[in-house]
C-alpha cells in the first residue's frame, strides 16, 4: 500500500504571497489532518477533515484554511504569508474519525522570505 | 484543550543500556496515546501506540506504559542500538471521535556505540 504523499516537497515564497499544499492519504482512509512543525512550538496541530467536513481546527489564525475532496485528498492554503510561517507542513491520514493510528507523509517545507 | 509536557528533552545512552522518555497530560478524557520517531529530515514514524483501557504494550525492544490515574506514560527502550538515535514525541488524543494528536516537544536521543 502506498504511504501518505505531499506535493510540492519545497516550496519558496515572498511575503504576503499565499500557498496551496497538496495531501494524498493512504487508499482507504478518509481522515487528514494537518500539522505545523517548527523548532521552537513543535508539532502542532492545524485542522482536520473527514468525509469533506472539517471536523476540528486548531489555534491558527483564519489566513490558514483547507478543504478535502470526495476522493480524501487535502489541500491547505495559506493566505498573506508572514515570515513566522516558515515551517514544515506535515499531514497524516488514518482510516476513519475513532482515534485510529495516523501515518505522516514527508511533508512539505515552506520557507518564506 | 489537551497539553502533553515531555521529559527529558534530551537524553544520553551508551549502546545496550536502557532509555525512558515520560509524558504527562492534562485532559482526563484522553484515551490514545502514540509514541513517533523522527530522524533528521525524516517523516514522524509511529513505533507503538496504547490505549486507554490498556496498562501496558510491548513491541521487541519498546514498551509503553501508561497511568491513568496519574495521567502519565512512559516509552521504554531496552538494549538501545545507535540506529535508535532519533527525537521521539509523545501524544495524546482526546475521547473526542477526532483524529486530533497534541504533541510532547520531543525528546532527542542519541545512542553512542
Amino acid at each position: 500500500k502506498a504511504g501518505v504523499t505531499q506535493t510540492p516537497r519545497y516550496l519558496i515564497k515572498t511575503r504576503g504571497q499565499q500557498v496551496t499544499l497538496s495531501c494524498s492519504p493512504i487508499s482507504g482512509h478518509r481522515s487528514v489532518s494537518w500539522y505545523q512543525q517548527t523548532p521552537g512550538q513543535g508539532l502542532q496541530f492545524l485542522f482536520e477533515y473527514f468525509s469533506e467536513t472539517q471536523r476540528n481546527k486548531g489555534n491558527f489564525p483564519g489566513r490558514f484554511s483547507g478543504r478535502q475532496f470526495s476522493n480524501s485528498r487535502s489541500e491547505m492554503n495559506v493566505s498573506t504569508l508572514e515570515l513566522g510561517d516558515s515551517a514544515l507542513y506535515l499531514c497524516a491520514s488514518s482510516r476513519s474519525g475513532e482515534p485510529y493510528e495516523q501515518y505522516f507523509g514527508p511533508g512539505t517545507r515552506l520557507t518564506v522570505t | 484543550g489537551e497539553n502533553v509536557e515531555q521529559h527529558p528533552s534530551t537524553l544520553s545512552v551508551q549502546e545496550g543500556d536502557s532509555a525512558v522518555i515520560k509524558c504527562t497530560y492534562s485532559d482526563s478524557a484522553s484515551n490514545y496515546f502514540p509514541w513517533y520517531k523522527q530522524e533528521l529530515g525524516k517523516r514522524p514514524q509511529l513505533i507503538i501506540d496504547i490505549r486507554s483501557n490498556v496498562g501496558e504494550k510491548k513491541d521487541q525492544r519498546i514498551a509503553v506504559t501508561l497511568n491513568k490515574t496519574a495521567k502519565h506514560f512512559s516509552l521504554h527502550i531496552t538494549e538501545t542500538q545507535p540506529e535508535d538515535s532519533a527525537v521521539y514525541f509523545c501524544a495524546a488524543t482526546p475521547n473526542s471521535g477526532y483524529s486530533t494528536l497534541t504533541f510532547g516537544k520531543g525528546t532527542m536521543l542519541l545512542v553512542s556505540p
